[in-house]
């Protein structure tokens, strides 16, 4: 079955880079995705990636995919304070002709000023 | 867009009572999706409906729960009697068919006493 494990918790000092890891345990995925919630809200789609990319960068968010080791990661560049919350990684697979998210425990992340 | 709406958006009630939560997806969009989230269990997909259709049920914790989505733009997810192991936030997301992001609303905060 599909499984995506986070680390739970990630402390970073303003100004720094973070890096927020990732594994899925289901080949097949079509996209994988990164999500950001903030406390009381919901979860607010960051980025994706297609299964047959390596790599995606937006602004301050790069996102590295292995397929061959089945590891997703999110780095923010020059985190702030306002990059504090929790971060979920989900893969996405065909299943009966609609696409199945699996999302993962999620990484609070914490940034120091 | 208002992105999706829920409401209420905080539930206090006492054990045995039905609780109705509401839920209106981004307008176009033909997937929605109930999702429970707690600390111990995290993030669990409930129900996904398609084009108003119950297509997947089996996260539904017992008869206790029912949903309904009788149009485009609006459903409700019940739970009769509510018990205190029910509490926990209850977002409501939705997605384009083609699309494989979803798009999450703020969430309802039930606490049941």
């Amino acid at each position: 079955g599909e499984d995506v494990e986070q680390s739970l918790f990630l402390s970073v000092r303003e100004g720094d880079s973070s890096v927020i890891n990732c594994t899925y345990t289901d080949s097949s995925s079509t996209y994988l995705y990164w999500y950001k919630q903030e406390p009381g809200a919901g979860l607010q789609l960051l980025t994706y990636i297609f299964s047959n990319m390596d790599m995606k960068q937006d602004q301050r968010l790069t996102v590295l995919l292995n397929k061959k080791d089945k590891h997703l990661s999110l780095r923010i560049a020059d985190t702030q304070t306002g990059d504090s919350a929790i971060y979920f990684c989900a893969e996405s697979l065909n299943s009966g002709g609609y696409q199945k998210v699996t999302f993962g425990t999620g990484t609070k992340l914490q940034v120091i000023p | 867009d208002a992105g999706v709406i829920q409401s209420p958006r905080h539930e206090v009630t006492e054990m045995g009572q039905e609780v109705t939560l509401r839920c209106k997806p981004i307008s176009g969009h033909n997937s929605l999706f109930w999702y429970r989230q707690t600390m111990m269990r995290g993030l669990e997909l409930l129900i996904y409906f398609n084009n108003n259709v119950p297509i997947d049920d089996s996260g539904m914790p017992e008869d206790r729960f029912s949903a309904k989505m009788p149009n485009a733009s609006f459903s409700t997810l019940k739970i009769q009697p509510s018990e205190p192991r029910d509490s926990a936030v209850y977002f409501c997301a939705s997605s384009l068919q083609m699309e494989t992001g979803r798009y999450f609303g703020p969430g309802t905060r039930l606490t049941v006493t």
